[in-house]
């Protein structure tokens, strides 16, 4: 059964970087699919924030993209998201989740909350 | 804002029968892209409905179906029941923009 964790600070102060990592258990990210990063703000809809291939190659929502790096460790069986130069309208639950055009397996989701 | 969207809310009796509408554009139901759905119970992650417009997951029950058609998909229930509760969100490819995964606006389904 594949299995994804999200783990990283829950409070990030305006205009750092947040720093989250997802823990990949059940399925090895090397033998393939993309790893993705999705957003709920409280309250409101699902944003996607980008995606990973196990080889590296990236793609991310045009309108975070600026602030947004997707990186993987193949090793640890692990990926990570770091969004810079945050306000608090970036506070939200983030999921990491496996996906092939569809989302099939996410993890529980961890609340980030940009606040001084 | 996102470029798919949904009625905020449905509702029905247990038993009935209710559909909730994702409607894109050219870039992304019209361009041929598939169209997914999830359930998000409160307090829980997003959960695979639909995938592939019309092919459910194993362990969803086949009360749950799906379409697409033109610029637009739906997603039925059948015989709702009170566990069905719970926001909907449909998913698709745009191609403008480079290209982006783009969620819908969501869709609360109140069982009566």
């Amino acid at each position: 059964q594949v299995q994804l964790q999200e783990s990283g600070p829950g409070l990030v102060k305006p205009s750092e970087t947040l720093s989250l990592t997802c823990a990949v258990s059940g399925y090895s990210i090397s033998s393939g699919y993309y790893w993705g990063w999705i957003r709920q703000p409280p309250g409101k809809g699902l944003e996607w924030i980008g995606s990973i291939y196990h080889s590296g190659s990236t793609y991310y929502n045009p309108s975070l993209k600026s602030r947004v790096t997707i990186s993987v460790d193949t090793s640890k069986n692990q990926f990570s998201l770091k969004l810079s130069s945050v306000t608090a309208a970036d506070t939200a639950v983030y999921y990491c989740a496996r996906t092939e055009s569809y989302f099939d397996y996410w993890g529980q989701g961890t609340l980030v909350t940009v606040s001084s | 804002q996102s470029v798919l969207t949904q009625p905020p809310s449905v509702s029905g009796a247990p038993g009935q029968r209710v559909t909730i509408s994702c409607t894109g554009s050219s870039s992304n139901i019209g361009a041929g892209y598939d169209v997914h759905w999830y359930q998000q119970l409160p307090g829980t992650a997003p959960k695979l409905l639909i995938y592939g417009n019309s092919n459910r997951p194993s362990g969803v029950p086949d009360r749950f179906s799906g379409s697409k058609s033109g610029t637009s998909a739906s997603l039925a229930i059948t015989g709702l029941q009170a566990e069905d509760e719970a926001d909907y969100y449909c998913q698709s490819y745009d191609s403008s923009l480079s290209g982006r995964e783009v969620f819908g606006t969501g869709t609360k389904v109140t069982v009566l």
